[in-house]
């Protein structure tokens, strides 16, 4: 079966300092993966995603990038962190094949809080 | 563009209760539609899924019906727990997009 897996599970960080966050997918090959972010009291936003290696396309302009230097490796980072960035920040993953609906599925989340 | 409302919380029942979450969603076409659970601290758990007009997803005793005539996907259960507490959120995505759109999230709280 496939899991997920992110890295850290809270992180505290000071403002302008870098950030790396690490989500991993086992079972599965070239899966399509996201970041999505939660800010506290609302909706999830698609932050990045990625169909392969390399291959990675932002859908919000922000301090933030994303990498994928392994198939089922996907990598938040930031040079200088800003207060806005906090908040709760989720991994997920989809089949690579186009079917009826692509659903996806949730790794249990970084929380952030920037100070 | 496409979008999804869903009733503001939270939602306050007894155990036992009747629940309804009303969803609905503004898209062009057919997507497929989705209930998602977040309980505190984790991550969002897939809860149930419809993918055309009329279907009903369920799970763990909740049910979602697909009704293109009223664009809705409304969650309901019959009878909570206090271990249903959590934030549910629907969402939809189209065929060959990438990106789950979701509403804003309904907390619910089920008191003993």
């Amino acid at each position: 079966s496939q899991t997920i897996h992110q890295w850290p599970a809270t992180l505290v960080q000071p403002v302008g300092s870098p950030l790396s966050l690490e989500c991993t997918v086992e079972g599965t090959s070239n899966p399509n993966l996201y970041w999505y972010r939660q800010a506290a009291g609302r909706g999830l936003q698609l932050l990045f995603y990625s169909v392969g290696i390399g291959q990675i396309s932002s859908e919000v302009p922000q301090n933030l990038s994303a990498s994928r230097p392994q198939d089922r490796q996907f990598i938040l980072s930031s040079k200088k962190l800003l207060l806005s960035d906090s908040g709760f920040y989720l991994c997920a993953w989809s089949p690579s094949s186009v079917s009826s609906y692509n659903e996806q599925f949730f790794g249990p989340g970084t929380r952030l809080t920037v100070l | 563009g496409d979008s999804v409302t869903q009733m503001e919380g939270p939602v306050t029942l007894s155990e036992e209760a009747f629940l309804t979450i009303n969803c609905t969603y503004t898209a062009t076409g057919y997507p497929s539609l989705f209930w998602y659970v977040q309980y505190p601290g984790e991550g969002l758990q897939l809860l149930l899924k419809a993918t055309k007009a009329d279907d009903k997803g369920s799970n763990k005793g909740f049910e979602a019906t697909y009704r293109k005539e009223t664009t809705s996907f409304h969650l309901e259960k019959g009878s909570v727990q206090v271990s249903d507490s959590a934030v549910y959120f629907c969402a939809l995505i189209y065929t060959g997009r990438r990106a789950l759109t979701f509403g804003s999230g309904t907390r619910l709280q089920v008191q003993p």
